[in-house]
């Protein structure tokens, strides 16, 4: 597609619920990117995907947090047993290495855990 | 990656050009200043970036110091379009050069105001 589509754009969950957040990167794009955004903050690096690899995962709060890419294209965020501290903006960015140049980001998924 | 200083909210006029300044006084002679910008309930837009030389593209103009430690984006005629928070971000280009060279290290921000 022409961008990086992330889905669905405004999630409500439960305390205790399971999520899972879609991003469709941009076709080709071979390194993929999720970010946290808290409110009034700057993203915060959750984790790196090169292909299918996850090279980092070093950015994830917690173990309840968990990133998948298994074909190198689409990715999958999942956050198990939320909690209120996991509400905030998860955006996804793809590029097509990481020999600089830029980033190309998705709109984001609004978490609100109640 | 160094650590960028930006002040965290400035006006512009419409018209007028939007000067937005950066420090990143202990930038590594390998790290290059990157622009992104997030505009209310979106993600980040690149914007820019450069190594040691002033860059200019469609949307703006970067202009590094000499001695690399700060830099200025230049936006040349600012509209209501362009309030968003911007970021000045330094990171290794070029390849793959240990964890976290590829990633992204995001501050606050500028938080720019267009004024009609």
């Amino acid at each position: 597609g022409a961008g990086v589509s992330q889905s669905p754009r405004y999630k409500v969950a439960k305390r205790g619920q399971d999520v899972a957040l879609r991003c469709d990167p941009i076709s080709g794009h071979v390194s993929l990117f999720w970010y946290q955004q808290a409110l009034g903050q700057g993203p915060e690096f959750l984790t790196y995907f090169q292909n299918e690899a996850q090279l980092d995962k070093s950015g994830l709060p917690s173990d309840r947090f968990f990133a998948e890419r298994p074909e190198g294209s689409v990715s999958t965020l999942k956050i198990q047993r939320t909690q209120q501290e996991d509400s905030a903006v998860y955006l996804c960015a793809s590029s097509l290495g990481n020999r600089g140049g830029g980033y190309t980001f998705g709109s984001g998924t609004r978490l609100t855990v109640v | 990656d160094a650590k960028t200083t930006q002040p965290p909210s400035m006006d512009c006029a419409e018209g007028r050009a939007a000067n937005l300044p950066c420090n990143h006084s202990t930038i590594s002679g390998n790290e290059y200043v990157y622009w992104y910008r997030q505009i209310h309930s979106q993600g980040p837009q690149y914007i820019i970036h450069g190594l040691k030389n002033n860059e200019t593209n469609e949307m703006a103009s970067l202009i590094i110091t000499e001695d690399r430690k700060s830099s200025t984006l230049i936006l040349p005629h600012a509209t209501l379009r362009d309030t968003a928070v911007y970021y000045c971000i330094v990171r290794v280009a070029g390849g793959y050069s240990g964890a976290g060279s590829y990633q992204l290290t995001f501050g606050k921000g500028t938080k720019l105001s267009v004024i009609p």
